[in-house]
């Protein structure tokens, strides 16, 4: 079974320092895809960045990346220069794909981030 | 139209009550997915439906009923819950050939 472990319940960083989440994952499945996922109070899930299990560069977009080690099943979320506006939830989360043509997100327990003035 | 919209965002009911949740996409998907998240949690999947037929049912109470009624659509019928089903449900939908979930705000509910 697929499973996927964020160990930090809470983390804060100053306003423009870059923080490190971090992400575990185990399965079995040669062909995955990872996700994080930012959730403010209000509540929507906001998508952030993925990357592939056969994508040979680590995914970027714009303040974020995504430090993919594969041998070491992780890949850590990094928000370079933290913004007031990034305090939020953030979840990791691995999909696991059907034969009838749809995946099933399975998520982290999450990391709350503070970003301090 | 990139957008999952999701109604009504708030909901109180009482237990004898039924209402519905709806949710709507024009992104084309054809997979979409009601999830149940209770406060300081991960979100945990409920219903998961392909090409409008229910694939994946993770051992769900029959007091929650999804509904597909086409291809934008995805209803969740509510009849008889108790207060431990006072949440956040958020749906989303994705293509069936690629990674893209978007999720909708979802409906705060509670039941008293």
């Amino acid at each position: 079974a697929q499973k996927i472990t964020q160990t930090q319940p809470g983390m804060f960083v100053q306003e423009k320092e870059a923080v490190t989440l971090d992400c575990t994952y185990d399965t079995s499945d040669p062909s995955y895809g990872l996700f994080w996922y930012k959730q403010p109070s209000s509540g929507e899930m906001i998508f952030l960045i993925y990357q592939g299990s056969y994508d040979q560069q680590n995914a970027t977009e714009g303040r974020y990346s995504l430090n993919f080690q594969k041998a070491r099943k992780s890949a850590n979320l990094v928000i370079s220069a933290s913004q007031l506006g990034d305090s939020a939830m953030y979840f990791c989360a691995m999909r696991e794909r059907f034969s009838g043509g749809y995946n099933k997100l399975i998520f982290g327990a999450g990391t709350r981030l503070a970003v301090h003035p | 139209d990139t957008e999952v919209t999701q109604t009504p965002k708030h909901l109180v009911m009482g237990m004898t009550n039924k209402k519905s949740l709806k949710c709507e996409q024009h992104m084309g998907h054809r997979a979409m997915y009601w999830y149940k998240q209770k406060a300081k949690k991960p979100p945990e999947l409920m219903f998961v439906y392909s090409y409008e037929k229910l694939s994946i049912n993770e051992s769900v109470p029959s007091r929650f009923s999804p509904e597909c009624p086409n291809s934008s659509l995805l209803n969740l019928h509510l009849h008889a819950l108790q207060p431990e089903d006072s949440a956040l449900y958020l749906c989303a939908s994705s293509h069936t050939d690629n990674y893209g979930y978007t999720f909708g705000s979802g409906t705060r509910l509670t039941v008293v």
